[in-house]
């Protein structure tokens, strides 16, 4: 059975500061999506990662993946309000299903 | 665009009510699937579909019915709410894409209290 652990499950962060979000799963995968929540709302995506050491940047935002390692990071640099959030990755094993992580809170403080 | 779509937005059942949430992509997409969202447990997948006429259980599929008559349209049935069924739920739908794997389309969800 597919498990997807993200951590921290929260994260208080100043703006300005870096940080990084961790994603770990149990089984061999090469593709990993990573997926927005803003509270009340749906699931916007954000990146989708499909090989070993890809990595993709879009703003204050990076995310790479180390299939080896089984572990994906997005890394948030410069923090600001706007990205506060809860952010999901996301694992495929078979073509087309996802299992999701637990999610992390993200809130960013002035 | 409406993308996907989801009736209703808010819902209060008592238990052992029935109900059925519908949801509506215009997107053609093949895949379509039901999550359910609560607290500190991320998205977990109740019941999926890869096409029109097929059905398949996810990871929470006890207490819940599909069908996918038409391409578009997939419906997610409760026979009998239970409370442990309150929770938010998600639809969302998909295709394969060479070379960008499977991105899902989320609707905004159904929150559901069954009381």
């Amino acid at each position: 059975e597919l498990k997807v652990e993200q951590n921290p499950l929260f994260l208080s962060m100043q703006e300005g500061k870096n940080y990084t979000i961790y994603c770990n799963y149990s089984t061999t995968s090469d593709r990993l999506y990573w997926y927005r929540q803003d509270p009340g709302k749906s699931l916007e995506s954000l990146f989708v990662l499909l090989s070993n050491g890809a990595v993709k940047q879009e703003g204050r935002l990076m995310a790479s993946l180390d299939t080896k390692a089984r572990l994906s990071t997005l890394h948030i640099t410069a923090a600001v309000h706007d990205l506060s959030a809860t952010y999901f990755c996301a694992v495929t094993i078979t073509a087309s299903k996802l299992t999701f992580g637990t999610g992390t809170r993200l809130q960013v403080t002035l | 665009n409406a993308g996907v779509t989801q009736t209703p937005k808010f819902r209060v059942l008592k238990t052992g009510q029935s109900m059925t949430l519908l949801c509506a992509q215009d997107m053609n997409h093949e895949y379509m699937y039901w999550y359910r969202q609560d607290p500190g447990m991320g998205l977990r997948l109740i019941h999926y579909s890869v096409g029109e006429g097929t059905t398949a259980k996810g990871e929470v599929p006890d207490g819940y019915n599909v069908s996918r008559l038409k391409k578009q349209n997939f419906l997610l049935g409760l026979e009998s709410a239970a409370p442990s069924q309150t929770s938010v739920y998600f639809c969302a739908s998909s295709y394969l894409q060479l070379g960008a794997g499977n991105i899902q389309y989320f609707g905004a969800g159904t929150r559901l209290s069954v009381l």
